[in-house]
């Protein structure tokens, strides 16, 4: 089975502290990657996706992500956090093949005021 | 905003009761998805949908049952509600194909005493 990894289970920054969440996925062709986001008490929101071309990719709120294939890697990127960041990020890929969505645990962001 | 609603936001039920959690989405999106969240943990696939009278069991064994009798609406039933069924019940609703992004409600946290 397909299986998507991240380094990290719980991450503290001060703000305006740089921001890199690491993000694996397990090898099955192509894939579409995304980045997806939870509030405290909200729902899931997607931050980000790459499907092709540059893959360097800009999303919402000052976040980026780098797909790089030969590491089968799309680490999360921001340059300042803020402390409205807080919050759980989840990664999650899909394989052209057809097959579901498959999340990774996720990456609990603390930023400390 | 997406546009996928689900109730109740919460509910605290009693051993062997039969709960049904509502999922609606006015997109008119073909595929359908419900995940059981624990806290802090992964996202985990229970059932989804391709479209009307299509039910399929994900990659985590679930006791619960689903139904697509309409596009807009895919609740999911528990029988004889457990303990063990206690957790977050997120659902969610794309277009058909890897190279789409999913969108998510607000969850139904479920507690059974």
């Amino acid at each position: 089975a397909q299986s998507v990894s991240q380094h990290n289970h719980h991450v503290i920054l001060s703000e305006a502290a740089s921001l890199e969440l690491g993000c694996n996925y397990s090898y099955g062709g192509t894939v579409n990657l995304f980045w997806y986001v939870q509030y405290p008490g909200q729902h899931l929101q997607l931050l980000l996706k790459y499907f092709s071309g540059d893959p360097l990719v800009k999303g919402i709120k000052g976040f980026e992500a780098e797909f790089i294939k030969s590491k089968f890697s799309f680490n999360l990127r921001k340059p300042s956090v803020q402390w409205s960041d807080t919050a759980e990020y989840f990664c999650a890929v899909t394989w052209d093949y057809g097959q579901n969505f498959v999340f990774g645990p996720g990456t609990r962001l603390s930023v400390l005021p | 905003e997406a546009d996928i609603y689900q109730t109740p936001r919460y509910l605290v039920i009693g051993t062997g009761k039969k709960i049904t959690l509502e999922c609606s989405q006015t997109m008119g999106h073909d595929k359908m998805y419900w995940y059981q969240q624990d806290p802090g943990m992964e996202l985990h696939l229970i059932h989804y949908s391709y479209g009307v009278n299509s039910t399929e069991k994900g990659d985590l064994s679930s006791e619960s049952t689903v139904s697509r009798i309409r596009t807009e609406h895919f609740p999911l039933t528990l029988e004889s509600a457990r303990p063990s069924h206690t957790s977050q019940y997120l659902c969610a609703s794309s277009t058909q194909g890897a190279r789409t992004e999913a969108f998510f409600g607000q969850g139904t946290r479920l507690t059974v005493v």
